[in-house]
């Protein structure tokens, strides 16, 4: 089974920095890869699919990168709603499997 | 406006069954393009893939949990379900009914608020 690994576990900036984060996977996917956001009390919400597809009414700050085994997430200007947990998901094995991965809390410094 | 709705008991003692219900409204489940799915988050960790179903009743298991877990449909009432058998306090989460992408991309793109269900006596 492939595993995801997040970094870094917390990530901590201002609002209007730009937030990198990174998904590794354990072997190749593709461009397999998902993005979701999570704020407190409320569900994951779909960014990114496919590595760098937007899903719709995601703002242009949110964009997606990667191919193989590594991605990235790259939040532009942090608005302070975007202060939350950022969950990667890989499709490749599906629907044998659908993992998430551990998380990023991005949160204010 | 595409809404889903969880709805079950809170509290489920251990070794017993949790049956979840999730409401769809605003569209509807036999619309082919999409799976319904669970998925499930314990406490303070990332969310967990439980099951999911096409109109037709083809479905997918995650296989850690596949040998005590049944999902079905009924589309007369848009209505989908959970059940999962001889819970243990390990299966205390927040419950999540989704819509998944049947087509190209299969991830969750509509979500319901959640149910939180826990296992204790």
């Amino acid at each position: 089974e492939v595993v995801l690994t997040q970094s870094p576990a917390t990530l901590s900036l201002s609002p209007g920095d730009t937030a990198t984060l990174s998904c590794r996977a354990s072997q190749s996917i593709n461009t397999y890869l998902a993005w979701y956001q999570q704020r407190p009390g409320q569900a994951p919400r779909l960014l990114i699919y496919d590595s760098s597809n937007r899903a719709p009414g995601i703002p242009a700050r949110f964009s997606g990168r990667g191919s193989g085994t590594d991605f990235t997430l790259t939040i532009s200007s942090l608005e302070p709603e975007d202060f939350a947990v950022y969950y990667c998901q890989q499709r490749f094995n599906w629907p044998h499997s659908f993992p998430f991965g551990p998380g990023t809390k991005v949160d204010i410094k | 406006q595409l809404q889903l709705q969880e709805s079950g008991p809170r509290l489920v003692k251990p070794s017993e069954t949790l049956s979840l219900t999730c409401a769809v409204s605003g569209g509807t489940v036999t619309n082919s393009g999409y799976y319904w799915a669970w998925i499930r988050q314990p406490p303070g960790k990332g969310p967990e893939w439980i099951a999911s179903i096409y109109y037709t009743g083809s479905s997918y298991y995650n296989p850690s949990l596949r040998s005590r877990v049944a999902i079905s449909v009924d589309t007369s009432s848009d209505l989908f379900f959970l059940r999962l058998r001889s819970v243990t306090a390990a299966d205390t989460a927040v419950y999540y009914c989704a819509r998944q992408e049947a087509l190209v991309s299969f991830y969750f793109d509509y979500w319901g608020q959640g149910t939180l269900a826990t296992v204790s006596s």
